[in-house]
C-alpha cells in the first residue's frame, strides 16, 4: 500500500503564507493526492487534490513534484481557523486509501 | 444539503451490549464509508459501500457489522466490543465510486465508549 510521511507538527504566523510537505515516494501512477484537514473535535473535511497538475482552489493550492514523490500543500495566508491536523492522502482507483500520520498546524497570532 | 449526520454524538456502552451507530446523507452520493480514529491517531478505513453492496472490508473483526439499506443510510451494528474499541466512528460519503479523486464529505462522528 502506498504510504504518505509528513512531519508531525509545523507553525506559521498569522497572515504568512504554509508550505506543509508530503513524502510519498511509493506512489503508483493512477493514485490521486488528497488533502485533508480535521479540526478539534470534527470530522475531517476536504481541502484539495490533483493527480499531476498544481491545483488551485478557495481555500489552498497544491504543488506536486514532477515525478510525484511529494507534494506541498499552500495556505497563502494562515488564520487562527487554520489550525489543525492536516492529512496527506493516496487514493486509488481500487477505493482504498490510507490518512498519512498528518501534521499539527499551530498558527501563531 | 452538504451534510452527513451521525447519530448518537456519544454512546457508552457495556461489553454486553448490542447497539447501533446510524450515518445518513442526502446528496445523492453512492459511496459511504465507516472509518475509526482513536485519539491523536489518523482515521483508519473500516468500511467502503458502492452502490448499497459491501465493496472493502478492511479486516475488521465481526463484532462490527455494517448494513447500508439504502442509498442514503448506513449503519454500524456493535456487538460484544472490547475497551480497546473505543474510539471516535466517522461515516463519511462521496459521489460515485472508486479513486477519480472523489471528495469524501464527513460526518462529525460519534464517541464511542465500552466499558
Amino acid at each position: 500500500d502506498a504510504k504518505t510521511t509528513q512531519p508531525n507538527s509545523m507553525e506559521s504566523n498569522e497572515e504568512e503564507p504554509v508550505h506543509l510537505p508530503c513524502n510519498h515516494s511509493t506512489i503508483s501512477g493512477t493514485d490521486y493526492i488528497h488533502w485533508y484537514r480535521q479540526l478539534p473535535s470534527q470530522g475531517p473535511e476536504y481541502v484539495i487534490h490533483g493527480l499531476t497538475s498544481n491545483v488551485n482552489n478557495r481555500m489552498a493550492s497544491l504543488a506536486i513534484a514532477e515525478d510525484r514523490k511529494s507534494s506541498t500543500l499552500i495556505l497563502h495566508r494562515a488564520t487562527l481557523r487554520d489550525a489543525a491536523v492536516y492529512y496527506c492522502i493516496l487514493w486509488n482507483t481500487g477505493n482504498q486509501f490510507y490518512f498519512g500520520t498528518g501534521t499539527s498546524l499551530t498558527v501563531i497570532p | 444539503d452538504t451534510e452527513v449526520t451521525q447519530t448518537p454524538k456519544h454512546l457508552v456502552m457495556g461489553m454486553t451490549n448490542k447497539k447501533s451507530l446510524k450515518c445518513e446523507q442526502h446528496m445523492g452520493h453512492r459511496a459511504m464509508y465507516w472509518y475509526k480514529q482513536k485519539a491523536k491517531k489518523p482515521p483508519e478505513l473500516m468500511f467502503v459501500y458502492s452502490y448499497e453492496k459491501l465493496s472493502i472490508n478492511e479486516s475488521v473483526p465481526s463484532r462490527f457489522s455494517p448494513e447500508c439499506p439504502n442509498s442514503s443510510l448506513l449503519n454500524l451494528h456493535l456487538h460484544a466490543l472490547q475497551p480497546e474499541d473505543s474510539a471516535l466512528y466517522l461515516c463519511a460519503s462521496s459521489q460515485g465510486v472508486a479513486g477519480r479523486g472523489r471528495e469524501q464529505f464527513f460526518g462529525p462522528g460519534t464517541r464511542l465508549t465500552v466499558l
